[in-house]
């Protein structure tokens, strides 16, 4: 069965203070990972796709890398605005369908 | 753009009652999607169509639950009767997915703003 994990649940950091949240995968053929971003009461925003190992993508101070097994969206020098969760999902197979993992909520103090 | 758009945004019904929710596409995508958010599952795929015609309805929890799409611009999702584990907040996502020719090829989803239902 296809499965996405992600880790930790939650993280709690300090204005400034990068980190990186991890993603791990589990399915059968692969077709593209995807960052999503989802504030309270509103639906997942698009970040990022990722399609093979070794890519990389950056948007502001967001940064998704991709590896065989995982992905990692680093955040670096993170602000209070960043604070959300922030989703994971693959595509797998050759439609649509995204499998998602249970998020990671961020919360960045001042 | 006026982005996905979702009616109601939120419902409180009795259990045994019929709900239906409501889903407006971003003009020009011909691929929705219904998904179902909860603390303890996280989003799942309810189903989804493409074409206005349902490519995989895996995600349908059981026959309570139905999804319509009689056209480019509407969609359904329609639990009949409710139960109060359907509580649970429902996305409408689309995205304009190419012609097979050459392969699959995926564009991203855009998430309606959701419809939070409470089934008493």
């Amino acid at each position: 069965e296809d499965q996405v994990t992600q880790s930790p649940e939650a993280l709690r950091l300090q204005e400034g203070e990068s980190s990186s949240l991890n993603c791990s995968y589990t399915v059968s053929g692969l077709r593209g990972l995807f960052w999503y971003r989802q504030d309270p009461g509103k639906g997942p925003e698009f970040l990022f796709t990722l399609y093979s190992a070794g890519e990389e993508k950056e948007k502001e101070r967001l940064k998704a890398t991709l590896t065989k097994k995982e992905s990692f969206l680093h955040i670096t020098a993170p602000k209070p605005e960043d604070s959300a969760t922030y989703l994971c999902a693959v595509q797998v197979g050759g439609f649509q369908k995204l499998v998602f993992g249970t998020g990671t909520r961020l919360l960045v103090s001042p | 753009d006026a982005g996905v758009i979702q009616s109601p945004r939120h419902e409180v019904t009795e259990m045994g009652q019929e709900v239906t929710l409501r889903c407006k596409p971003i003009s020009g995508h011909n691929s929705l999607f219904w998904y179902r958010q909860t603390m303890m599952r996280g989003l799942e795929l309810l189903i989804y169509f493409n074409n206005n015609v349902p490519i995989d309805d895996s995600g349908m929890p059981e026959d309570r639950f139905s999804a319509k799409m009689p056209n480019a611009s509407f969609s359904t999702l329609k639990i009949q009767p409710s139960e109060p584990r359907d509580s649970a907040v429902y996305f409408c996502a689309s995205s304009f997915r190419p012609g097979l020719a050459g392969g699959s090829s995926y564009n991203e989803q855009f998430f309606g703003p959701g419809t939070r239902l409470t089934v008493l």
